[in-house]
């Protein structure tokens, strides 16, 4: 079943520890996104990318990074974790078609609680 | 950059009832999305309407590009319905979405 994956689903790390959020997708979709999402509020846009090697920095500025190596995979990674790095990571793809133009699907999340 | 705004904020409603959810744009879209997100944070696809109407069980929504919105209406509401609607949308030249700022929705049993 084509599907979007999220890996861990909940992180509790200390201050100054280094992470990597997974996400991979099986739908062959060339469009990923991260999102970060205070509990309740809006989606921010925070790394997105039409391909593979194709990177780019969303609308929210954050302090974390990312790369597009495979197409299904969309790791996003933060060097040094920071309480003000507390929040949900919700992962997403899509794919230009000519029926549903850019439909995104998203994962189930990562919520990061950083002591 | 393109806003999009949603009404009401927040929303209470007793088993049963009947509702509209509403999402207004500032300037044109080619694509629109509305998601349900679930007390888990799991957001869950709904429709994809750039414009027209569609239904999906007591589910439905209506586009009108022309006027800048979008609304969803949920009939005959269950307790399973609680959780934030968000409508989000793409404006011509970008694949990046722009979601709107959502629409709390607690039903009572």
């Amino acid at each position: 079943e084509a599907d979007i994956y999220q890996t861990p689903r909940y992180l509790v790390i200390g201050t100054g520890k280094k992470i990597t959020l997974e996400c991979s997708q099986t739908m062959g979709h060339d469009k990923m996104y991260w999102y970060q999402q205070d509990p309740g509020m809006e989606l921010h846009l925070i790394h997105y990318s039409y391909g593979v090697n194709s990177t780019e920095k969303g609308d929210l500025s954050s302090e974390s990074t990312v790369s597009r190596i495979r197409t299904e995979h969309f790791p996003l990674t933060l060097e040094s974790a920071r309480p003000s790095h507390t929040s949900q990571y919700l992962c997403a793809s899509s794919r230009f078609s000519a029926h549903t133009y850019n439909e995104q699907f998203f994962g189930p999340g990562t919520r990061l609680t950083v002591l | 950059g393109i806003q999009v705004e949603q009404s009401p904020p927040d929303l209470i409603l007793q088993e049963g009832a009947n509702s509209t959810l509403r999402c207004n744009f500032s300037d044109s879209v080619n694509n629109l999305q509305w998601f349900h997100q679930n007390p888990w944070g799991q957001l869950i696809n709904l429709f994809y309407i750039p414009s027209g109407t569609k239904q999906n069980g007591r589910l439905s929504a209506t586009t009108v590009a022309t006027e800048r919105y979008s609304l969803l209406y949920i009939s005959s509401s269950q307790t399973t319905d609680s959780g934030v609607y968000f409508c989000a949308v793409t404006t011509s030249g970008t694949y990046k979405y722009i979601f709107g700022t959502g629409t709390r929705l607690k039903v009572l049993a």
